[in-house]
């Protein structure tokens, strides 16, 4: 299985800073790396797929960057409603599988 | 929009089976595969399988190969996850997700998702 190594686990930061969360795949997987959102009590949601494809209405200050084993998820100008759960998934070859959660926490 | 609406939380014994369902609306049911995934405790999401919603042919992870059944009713617009011989181990909360596919590109992902079933295993 190709394992997803995301990091940090946990981040605090203040509305309006940028922030980054960074996965690594244990084995090149070209751009097939999804970033996802959860919040408690909603259901998770794609963000980015394709590494940097931007989802349908989700708002221009999410971006993600990489390809092959190294690939980043970029929070410009952080909004209260972005603190949050944030996951990767490689989407390559099943077993999909996913790094270990970072949760943004407010400052 | 596309929704996927689940089943309510359910606590079993050790040694018994759980069947979840994942009713779909707004979208055709047969377009898409719907997949199904876990988080356990203070673990990561863990995919389990997924189902060819069209035909019916499924996959599943080999951690589950034997112990899961995914199946659907397409007169329900719906997919089913059976997970038998419960252990407290498989206490969790299970999603199940569309795939969105772009064909060109083979890229995919996971959306939408439901919200998930919470199962409790506990004697």
């Amino acid at each position: 299985d190709i394992q997803m190594t995301q990091s940090p686990s946990s981040l605090s930061a203040s509305v309006g800073d940028r922030v980054t969360i960074t996965c690594r795949a244990s084995q090149l997987i070209s751009t097939f790396l999804n970033w996802y959102q959860h919040k408690p009590g909603s259901a998770p949601k794609v963000l980015i797929y394709a590494a940097s494809s931007l989802q349908s209405g989700v708002p221009s200050r999410f971006s993600g960057s990489g390809s092959g084993t190294e690939f980043t998820l970029t929070i410009s100008n952080l909004q209260p409603e972005d603190f949050a759960t944030y996951y990767c998934q490689q989407s390559y070859i099943t077993p999909y599988t996913f790094g270990q959660e970072t949760k943004l926490e407010i400052k | 929009q596309a929704q996927l609406v689940q089943s309510g939380a359910e606590v079993k014994k050790p040694g018994a089976s759980v069947k979840i369902s994942c009713k779909a609306s707004g979208y055709t049911f047969t377009t898409y595969p719907v997949h199904w995934l876990r988080q356990a405790p203070g673990q990561r999401l863990e995919w389990m399988g997924w189902i060819n919603t069209g035909d019916g042919t499924t996959k599943y992870s080999l951690k589950f190969q034997g112990r899961v059944i995914i199946t659907r009713d397409t007169s329900a617009n719906t997919a089913y996850m059976e997970l038998t011989s419960l252990t407290s181990e498989d206490t969790a909360v299970y999603f199940c997700a569309r795939l969105m596919v772009v064909r060109r590109h083979a890229q995919n992902w996971l959306d939408p998702w439901g919200l998930g079933t919470l199962v409790t295993v506990s004697s």
